[in-house]
């Protein structure tokens, strides 16, 4: 089955500064790679996503890179703010009929004012 | 639109006895749920995708007779835990994909489970 690996578990950035976070899957025939931010005792909640037809996508400071060769994806948050910090997970899935997400492991994310 | 909800939000329970999650979509038709468990600072690990009006689907190690999925009507799955032990304790969240947004999964607000 699917595996999900991310990196860091913790990141700590100065405001303003860019943050990144990466994940790899081990499927290949995974498509869809979904990033979830949850703050301490509350829903994820889905922040950007990436099909894999596409090798980027950008949203505002928010963006998702896609390289399928060698099965890893990556987001890129840029500008950081206090409010951006949270936990952020990575995951893939098939998009068969089960549509089911495995996740990585999460990191920990504290911007510095 | 697209919005989930579970029921209770938190819950706690004396080891023994069963505890039932609600989760509802409440503006769209789900024919698959899924149910996920969350230790403390831990990730979402998947334990089984509910589907209206059949069995449910249990992910490796998650035992069906423990953790009872009903998917009776497609906007509610209900998850019971069953003869529910302190280990058993953990945020309990459940997913479902509005048919509109090509499989984006939303979730639901989660479950606070204590077994004393």
């Amino acid at each position: 089955g699917e595996n999900v690996e991310q990196h860091p578990s913790t990141l700590s950035v100065q405001e303003g500064d860019s943050a990144v976070i990466k994940c790899t899957y081990s499927d290949s025939a995974s498509n869809y790679f979904p990033w979830y931010k949850q703050e301490l005792g509350k829903r994820p909640q889905l922040i950007i996503d990436i099909r894999s037809n596409v090798g980027e996508k950008k949203d505002q400071r928010i963006a998702v890179t896609l390289n399928k060769t060698a099965k890893h994806f990556s987001l890129h948050i840029t500008e950081t703010q206090p409010e951006d910090s949270a936990v952020y997970f990575c995951a893939a899935s098939l998009m068969d009929s089960s549509y089911k997400l495995i996740f990585g492991s999460g990191t920990r994310l504290l911007v510095r004012p | 639109g697209a919005v989930v909800s579970q029921h209770p939000s938190r819950v706690i329970c004396k080891s023994g006895t069963s505890v039932k999650i609600e989760c509802r979509s409440l503006d769209f038709q789900a024919t698959t749920m899924f149910w996920y468990r969350q230790f403390p600072k831990q990730s979402l690990m998947l334990m089984a995708t509910s589907n209206e009006g059949s069995k449910a689907t249990y992910e490796q190690g998650v035992e069906k007779d423990k953790f009872l999925i009903n998917h009776a009507s497609l906007t509610l799955s209900t998850l019971t835990v069953t003869s529910a032990h302190p280990e058993d304790s953990s945020f309990y969240i459940c997913s479902a994909s509005p048919p509109w947004t090509g499989h984006e999964q939303y979730f639901g607000p989660g479950t606070r489970l204590t077994v004393t």
